[in-house]
């Protein structure tokens, strides 16, 4: 199965910076069937980037995703204090999917 | 509106056995492929199972592989989850999800969970 490893495990940034959170895989991920969910709280996973780089449906477009093969990024531009959360990143080209341990985006 | 409703779990004891329902609104269930995914409790989110608009494909983790089983009936616009042989790392928070796309892809739309305690 194809390991995912999320960088870092903690990021604290302060509103209004720049977040970059990174994903590697041990193999490379089939057509960059690559996605990325936040996750808050008590609440469900949310869906923000599929394919690498295509934004999920209402998304902010402060949300941007890149990479291919085994090297992807999530980008937030200008951080909002409601994106401070649990980022995971999900390969689905490869059976059995599999996601990354999760990196905590916290306020510094 | 997309919603969906998972039940059936609970505290059961190791080597025992639940089945977990889903129920889902607002979508064409039978055009969708489904994920089983779950979380222990303060752990990262571990994808478990899968199946394909129309039950040809069913893929599952390592970890569960011949102790659960994945199913659906797209009449009742349900998704099930026979789990078997319970062990206490079974013990998690499992979501049932739906995927963009018929027999793959990402998960557009979760529930919210329903807890499975593994303990005696």
């Amino acid at each position: 199965e194809i390991v995912l490893t999320q960088s870092p495990g903690t990021l604290s940034l302060s509103p209004g910076e720049r977040a970059t959170l990174s994903c590697r895989a041990s193999q490379s991920v089939s057509s960059s069937f690559l996605a990325w969910y936040q996750q808050k709280p008590g609440q469900a996973p949310r869906l923000l980037i599929y394919g690498a780089s295509s934004r999920a449906t209402g998304i902010p477009d402060r949300f941007s995703g890149s990479g291919s093969g085994t090297d992807f990024t999530l980008t937030i531009s200008r951080l909002e204090p409601e994106d401070f959360a649990v980022y995971y990143c999900q390969q689905y080209g490869s059976s059995p999917s599999t996601f990354g341990q999760g990196a905590r985006l916290e306020i510094k | 509106e997309v919603y969906l409703e998972e039940s059936g779990g609970g505290l059961v004891q190791p080597g025992r056995s639940l089945r977990l329902s889903c129920v889902v609104f607002g979508f064409a269930f039978d055009d969708y492929a489904m994920h089983w995914v779950r979380q222990a409790p303060g752990k990262g989110l571990e994808w478990i199972s899968g199946i394909s608009w129309n039950s040809g494909s069913r893929t599952y983790a390592d970890s569960v592989k011949g102790r659960f089983t994945v199913s659906r009936d797209n009449a009742k616009n349900s998704l099930y989850l026979q789990m078997n042989t319970l062990r206490p790392d079974d013990t998690a928070l499992y979501y049932c999800a739906k995927v963009k796309g018929a027999v793959a892809g990402p998960t557009d739309y979760w529930g919210q969970g329903t807890l499975v305690t593994v303990s005696s």
